[in-house]
Protein backbone atom coordinates (compact mmCIF):
# COMPACT_ATOMS: atom_id res chain seq x y z
CA UNK A 1 0.00 0.00 0.00
CA UNK A 2 1.05 3.10 -0.92
CA UNK A 3 1.94 5.30 1.95
CA UNK A 4 3.26 8.97 2.51
CA UNK A 5 4.63 9.82 6.50
CA UNK A 6 5.67 13.34 7.74
CA UNK A 7 7.74 14.22 10.76
CA UNK A 8 7.56 15.56 12.79
CA UNK A 9 4.06 15.93 13.58
CA UNK A 10 3.84 19.27 15.36
CA UNK A 11 6.92 21.08 15.81
CA UNK A 12 7.21 24.80 17.70
CA UNK A 13 9.75 27.19 17.68
CA UNK A 14 10.91 30.81 17.76
CA UNK A 15 10.58 33.38 15.35
CA UNK A 16 13.58 33.78 13.43
CA UNK A 17 14.88 30.19 14.02
CA UNK A 18 15.45 28.12 10.95
CA UNK A 19 13.21 24.64 10.62
CA UNK A 20 13.17 21.52 8.49
CA UNK A 21 10.03 19.36 7.75
CA UNK A 22 10.46 15.57 6.86
CA UNK A 23 8.41 13.59 3.89
CA UNK A 24 9.04 10.23 3.14
CA UNK A 25 7.35 8.02 0.88
CA UNK A 26 6.35 4.06 -0.18
CA UNK A 27 5.19 3.89 -3.70
CA UNK A 28 5.07 1.42 -6.27
CA UNK A 29 4.92 4.14 -9.16
CA UNK A 30 6.20 7.83 -8.21
CA UNK A 31 5.28 10.85 -10.46
CA UNK A 32 5.81 14.11 -8.58
CA UNK A 33 6.00 15.38 -4.80
CA UNK A 34 4.44 17.98 -3.97
CA UNK A 35 4.56 20.08 -0.69
CA UNK A 36 0.93 22.44 0.14
CA UNK A 37 0.78 24.71 3.10
CA UNK A 38 -2.71 24.66 5.19
CA UNK A 39 -3.90 28.10 7.38
CA UNK A 40 -7.01 28.19 8.85
CA UNK A 41 -8.98 27.00 5.24
CA UNK A 42 -7.66 25.29 2.12
CA UNK A 43 -4.10 23.99 1.30
CA UNK A 44 -2.58 26.26 -1.09
CA UNK A 45 0.09 24.63 -3.40
CA UNK A 46 4.01 25.46 -2.61
CA UNK A 47 6.49 23.24 -4.57
CA UNK A 48 6.33 20.10 -6.87
CA UNK A 49 9.54 17.93 -7.52
CA UNK A 50 10.11 15.07 -10.00
CA UNK A 51 13.69 15.14 -10.39
CA UNK A 52 15.96 14.07 -7.27
CA UNK A 53 18.52 16.72 -6.11
CA UNK A 54 17.27 19.67 -7.71
CA UNK A 55 16.46 22.54 -5.02
CA UNK A 56 13.21 24.80 -5.63
CA UNK A 57 12.95 27.41 -3.37
CA UNK A 58 10.63 30.31 -3.08
CA UNK A 59 11.65 33.68 -0.79
CA UNK A 60 12.61 31.62 2.29
CA UNK A 61 11.08 28.32 1.78
CA UNK A 62 12.85 25.80 -0.01
CA UNK A 63 12.74 22.06 -1.00
CA UNK A 64 14.36 19.29 -2.17
CA UNK A 65 14.07 15.53 -3.48
CA UNK A 66 15.95 12.50 -2.58
CA UNK A 67 14.50 9.33 -5.25
CA UNK A 68 16.96 7.00 -3.79
CA UNK A 69 16.05 7.33 -0.21
CA UNK A 70 12.52 8.07 -0.90
CA UNK A 71 12.16 11.38 1.02
CA UNK A 72 11.51 14.96 0.85
CA UNK A 73 12.43 17.87 3.05
CA UNK A 74 10.56 21.38 3.10
CA UNK A 75 12.96 24.12 4.93
CA UNK A 76 11.86 27.40 6.29
CA UNK A 77 14.61 29.95 7.44
CA UNK A 78 13.73 32.76 9.44
CA UNK A 79 10.49 31.55 10.26
CA UNK A 80 7.44 34.48 10.98
CA UNK A 81 4.59 33.87 13.24
CA UNK A 82 2.92 34.12 9.53
CA UNK A 83 4.89 30.77 8.36
CA UNK A 84 2.62 28.94 11.57
CA UNK A 85 0.35 26.56 9.36
CA UNK A 86 -0.33 22.79 8.39
CA UNK A 87 2.26 21.67 5.87
CA UNK A 88 1.32 18.47 4.03
CA UNK A 89 3.28 16.46 1.32
CA UNK A 90 1.96 14.42 -1.37
CA UNK A 91 2.42 12.11 -4.21
CA UNK A 92 1.17 11.35 -7.36
CA UNK A 93 1.73 8.21 -9.29
CA UNK A 94 2.17 7.60 -12.92
CA UNK A 95 1.09 9.60 -15.87
CA UNK A 96 -2.28 9.80 -16.09
CA UNK A 97 -3.04 8.90 -12.35
CA UNK A 98 -3.43 12.33 -11.36
CA UNK A 99 -4.21 11.19 -8.01
CA UNK A 100 -2.86 12.58 -4.88
CA UNK A 101 -1.52 10.76 -1.21
CA UNK A 102 -1.34 12.75 1.50
CA UNK A 103 0.59 12.71 4.57
CA UNK A 104 -0.98 13.12 8.17
CA UNK A 105 1.05 16.98 7.78
CA UNK A 106 3.18 18.98 9.76
CA UNK A 107 1.40 21.20 12.19
CA UNK A 108 3.96 24.33 12.53
CA UNK A 109 3.76 26.76 15.48
CA UNK A 110 5.95 29.95 14.77
CA UNK A 111 6.18 32.06 18.41
CA UNK A 112 6.43 35.35 18.23
CA UNK B 1 -10.22 35.28 -12.17
CA UNK B 2 -10.99 31.52 -12.04
CA UNK B 3 -11.66 29.60 -9.28
CA UNK B 4 -12.61 27.00 -7.00
CA UNK B 5 -16.33 28.02 -5.14
CA UNK B 6 -18.05 25.25 -2.12
CA UNK B 7 -21.24 25.04 -0.67
CA UNK B 8 -22.68 25.51 2.01
CA UNK B 9 -19.32 26.29 3.59
CA UNK B 10 -21.10 24.95 7.05
CA UNK B 11 -23.96 22.36 7.21
CA UNK B 12 -25.55 20.63 10.43
CA UNK B 13 -27.61 17.11 9.82
CA UNK B 14 -29.14 14.85 11.16
CA UNK B 15 -28.28 10.97 11.01
CA UNK B 16 -29.78 9.14 7.95
CA UNK B 17 -30.73 12.38 5.96
CA UNK B 18 -29.39 12.55 2.70
CA UNK B 19 -26.74 14.97 1.99
CA UNK B 20 -25.71 17.01 -1.29
CA UNK B 21 -22.22 19.36 -1.03
CA UNK B 22 -21.71 21.51 -3.99
CA UNK B 23 -18.47 21.99 -5.83
CA UNK B 24 -18.03 24.58 -8.82
CA UNK B 25 -14.79 25.51 -10.58
CA UNK B 26 -14.13 27.98 -13.55
CA UNK B 27 -10.60 26.68 -14.28
CA UNK B 28 -12.34 24.33 -16.90
CA UNK B 29 -10.03 21.79 -15.46
CA UNK B 30 -11.17 17.98 -16.38
CA UNK B 31 -9.70 16.40 -13.46
CA UNK B 32 -12.31 17.04 -9.80
CA UNK B 33 -11.24 15.40 -7.03
CA UNK B 34 -13.21 15.12 -3.47
CA UNK B 35 -11.26 14.71 0.26
CA UNK B 36 -12.58 15.14 3.59
CA UNK B 37 -9.71 15.76 6.44
CA UNK B 38 -10.05 14.64 10.02
CA UNK B 39 -7.44 15.06 13.18
CA UNK B 40 -4.37 12.71 12.32
CA UNK B 41 -5.62 11.41 9.06
CA UNK B 42 -4.54 14.05 6.87
CA UNK B 43 -6.55 14.26 3.55
CA UNK B 44 -8.06 11.04 2.28
CA UNK B 45 -9.45 11.01 -1.46
CA UNK B 46 -13.20 10.14 -1.25
CA UNK B 47 -14.66 10.23 -4.94
CA UNK B 48 -12.18 11.60 -8.34
CA UNK B 49 -13.15 12.37 -11.86
CA UNK B 50 -11.34 12.97 -15.09
CA UNK B 51 -13.97 13.81 -16.90
CA UNK B 52 -17.69 14.25 -18.03
CA UNK B 53 -20.04 11.13 -17.03
CA UNK B 54 -15.97 9.53 -15.46
CA UNK B 55 -16.65 8.63 -11.78
CA UNK B 56 -14.36 6.80 -10.11
CA UNK B 57 -13.99 5.57 -5.89
CA UNK B 58 -11.11 6.45 -4.06
CA UNK B 59 -9.85 5.64 -0.43
CA UNK B 60 -12.64 6.09 1.36
CA UNK B 61 -15.68 6.34 -1.06
CA UNK B 62 -17.97 4.13 1.31
CA UNK B 63 -21.62 5.51 2.00
CA UNK B 64 -20.53 8.83 -0.58
CA UNK B 65 -21.65 8.76 -4.24
CA UNK B 66 -20.59 11.53 -7.15
CA UNK B 67 -22.15 12.28 -10.28
CA UNK B 68 -20.56 14.57 -13.40
CA UNK B 69 -22.91 16.22 -16.04
CA UNK B 70 -20.53 18.71 -17.31
CA UNK B 71 -17.02 20.12 -16.79
CA UNK B 72 -17.28 23.06 -13.89
CA UNK B 73 -19.45 20.87 -11.06
CA UNK B 74 -19.04 17.66 -9.34
CA UNK B 75 -21.34 17.57 -6.77
CA UNK B 76 -20.77 15.15 -3.30
CA UNK B 77 -24.02 13.07 -1.91
CA UNK B 78 -24.21 11.30 1.12
CA UNK B 79 -27.22 8.65 0.70
CA UNK B 80 -27.66 8.05 4.53
CA UNK B 81 -25.35 10.78 6.74
CA UNK B 82 -23.93 8.88 9.78
CA UNK B 83 -22.48 10.53 12.89
CA UNK B 84 -18.78 9.07 11.06
CA UNK B 85 -19.27 11.42 8.23
CA UNK B 86 -18.67 14.32 10.15
CA UNK B 87 -15.87 16.55 8.86
CA UNK B 88 -14.21 19.11 6.68
CA UNK B 89 -14.71 18.33 2.86
CA UNK B 90 -12.44 19.58 0.35
CA UNK B 91 -13.04 19.32 -3.37
CA UNK B 92 -10.15 20.32 -5.72
CA UNK B 93 -9.05 20.58 -9.15
CA UNK B 94 -6.20 20.36 -11.85
CA UNK B 95 -5.80 20.18 -15.05
CA UNK B 96 -4.74 16.90 -16.65
CA UNK B 97 -2.13 18.63 -19.59
CA UNK B 98 -0.13 19.93 -16.62
CA UNK B 99 1.11 19.12 -13.45
CA UNK B 100 0.11 17.43 -10.98
CA UNK B 101 -0.79 20.20 -8.60
CA UNK B 102 -4.16 20.47 -7.38
CA UNK B 103 -6.01 23.68 -6.32
CA UNK B 104 -8.57 23.70 -3.44
CA UNK B 105 -11.64 25.11 -2.54
CA UNK B 106 -12.40 26.71 1.04
CA UNK B 107 -13.72 23.70 2.24
CA UNK B 108 -16.93 22.65 3.81
CA UNK B 109 -17.46 21.92 7.61
CA UNK B 110 -19.96 19.37 7.80
CA UNK B 111 -21.84 18.13 11.49
CA UNK B 112 -24.17 15.08 11.53
CA UNK B 113 -25.55 14.51 14.88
Amino acid sequence: EDKVVQSPLSLVVHEGDTVTLNCSYEVTNFRSLLWYKQEKKAPTFLFMLTSSGIEKKSGRLSSILDKKELFSILNITATQTGDSAVYLCAFSGPQGAQKLVFGQGTRLTINP
Amino acid sequence: DAEITQSPRHKITETGRQVTLACHQTWNHNNMFWYRQDLGHGLRLIHYSYGVHDTNKGEVSDGYSVSRSNTEDLPLTLESAASSQTSVYFCASSNPSGGSEQYFGPGTRLTVT
